[in-house]
């Protein structure tokens, strides 16, 4: 059972906005960074957001993270068809010692 | 350029033991941990456990532990997952990914993932 609380499925159209959400306790979320990270079909995962709201070189700005107390968001604005993909949200654990992650998002643009 | 590179795909009869090696190039290995993340058909990721290279400490999911040792070669700048007594549920794809302790960078650089079937 996947520790951090996210949607199992979003959807929107080209061009649109779509937030993704992630929600987790004050031992991660809380009081640790937020990572995000798309995984394309047949591909292993890639970070998109660190630190909350950190972009990686490459990473096209269209994709954005917020937090807020115990909850997270990734936003991706102008949505493409190649943003069709699974995305996860990861956060350190204090009381395990260790990451925990969300249970992913699959993103499907209509 | 920085990268993790994995062994190559296995089959596994039900109780064998399973090692999976992680080659990092590209940057001072030592100076990161090594996470390994595993997917099951279909299914989401799953957090196994990290070592750091830099001292070797390890930290394992609970479900795994018992079963699972991470280790870490530094003058080859590898690490290697075993998985002793492999089930039918043991079938996916297993990655490893670089991080910083606390996640403050996320895990910033993965493997193509190595392949795994446990199968009689």
């Amino acid at each position: 059972q996947p520790v951090l609380t996210q949607p199992p499925s979003a959807s929107g159209t080209p061009g649109r906005r779509v937030t993704i959400s992630c929600s987790g306790t004050s031992s991660n979320i809380g009081s640790n960074d937020v990572s995000w990270y798309q995984q394309l079909p047949g591909t292993a995962p890639k970070v998109l957001i660190y630190r909350n709201d950190h972009r990686p070189s490459g990473v096209p700005d269209r994709f954005s993270g917020s937090k807020s107390g115990i909850s997270a968001s990734l936003a991706i604005s102008g949505l493409q068809s190649e943003d069709e993909a699974d995305y996860y949200c990861a956060a350190w654990d204090d009381n395990r010692g260790s990451p925990v992650l969300g249970g992913g998002t699959k993103l499907t643009v209509l | 350029q920085v990268q993790l590179v994995q062994s190559g795909a296995e089959v596994k009869k039900p109780g064998a033991s399973l090692n999976v090696s992680c080659r990092a190039s590209g940057y001072a290995f030592s100076g990161y941990s090594i996470n390994w993340v595993r997917q099951a058909p279909g299914q989401g990721l799953e957090w196994m456990g990290w070592i750091s290279a830099y001292n070797g400490y390890t930290s394992y999911a609970q479900k795994f532990q018992g079963r699972v040792t991470m280790t870490t070669d530094t003058p080859t700048s590898t690490a290697y997952m075993e998985l002793r007594g492999l089930k039918s549920d043991d079938t996916a794809k297993y990655y490893c990914a670089r991080g910083l302790q606390y996640l403050t960078s996320g895990l910033d650089v993965w493997g193509q993932g190595t392949t795994v079937i446990v199968s009689s």
